[in-house]
């Protein structure tokens, strides 16, 4: 099946510093999710970008399907945007579960 | 507001005493799954549901029942829960499982303890 590998898996930010997560997986995907849990466990959604380039505020994103790879961009970060960061693909295998396959996450904590 | 919601947050219980996890989405979802999320294991699929009466079995199946009778409801039943159990459970829909090209909502999240 598809591999999903993001990096870093650990990173510490000082408080309005600026970060770039990546998300590479090994086959071609149809859709591509990015998500943030936050310290109370919730996974909140943040794009759903099966290729191009999305922004919503302070954060972005890119998928270069093709390249198999995405990107998640935090400017300015805050203290609340400590968690852990998934992305979490959907191939052609599966259109028979309909899951989504996560990557182990990127652990972020922003420091004030 | 369209929402994933998932009942009860928190649950400590003891092994072998049955337990549903209740998980109802707004949105006319056709597609509804379960996840559970262990460290080092990452999120791994339980069980999911194409639609009403249709459910199947994902990765790790075995000690959970699931029913989809409404097209907005789907619990979680654990019939004899074990420390093995204990997790963090999501429950997630989506328009469509079949088409690959729609977005996943997910509750809020079980933490389940079973002692």
């Amino acid at each position: 099946g598809i591999q999903v590998e993001q990096s870093p898996p650990d990173l510490i930010l000082q408080e309005g510093a600026n970060s770039t997560l990546r998300c590479n997986f090994s086959d071609s995907v149809n859709n591509l999710q990015w998500f943030h849990q936050n310290p109370w466990g919730q996974l909140i959604n943040l794009f759903y970008i099966p290729s191009g380039t999305k922004q919503n505020g302070r954060l972005s994103a890119t998928t270069v399907a093709t390249e198999r790879y995405s990107l998640l961009y935090i400017s300015s970060s805050q203290t609340t945007d400590s968690g852990v960061y998934f992305c979490a693909p959907r191939t052609k295998g599966s259109s028979n579960t309909g899951k989504l396959i996560f990557g182990q996450g990127t652990t972020l904590q922003v420091k004030p | 507001e369209a929402q994933v919601t998932q009942n009860p947050r928190y649950l400590i219980t003891v092994t072998g005493k049955k337990l549903t996890v209740t998980c109802s989405q707004n949105m006319n979802h056709e597609y509804m799954s379960w996840y559970r999320q262990d460290p080092g294991l990452g999120l791994r699929q339980i069980y999911y549901s194409m639609n009403v009466e249709v459910t199947d079995k994902g990765d790790v199946p075995e000690g959970y029942k699931v029913s989809r009778k409404e097209k907005r409801n789907f619990p979680l039943i654990l019939e004899s829960p074990s420390p093995n159990q204990t997790s963090l459970y999501f429950c997630a829909s989506s328009f469509s499982g079949v088409s690959l090209n729609t977005e996943a909502f997910f509750g809020q999240g079980t933490r389940l303890t079973v002692v």
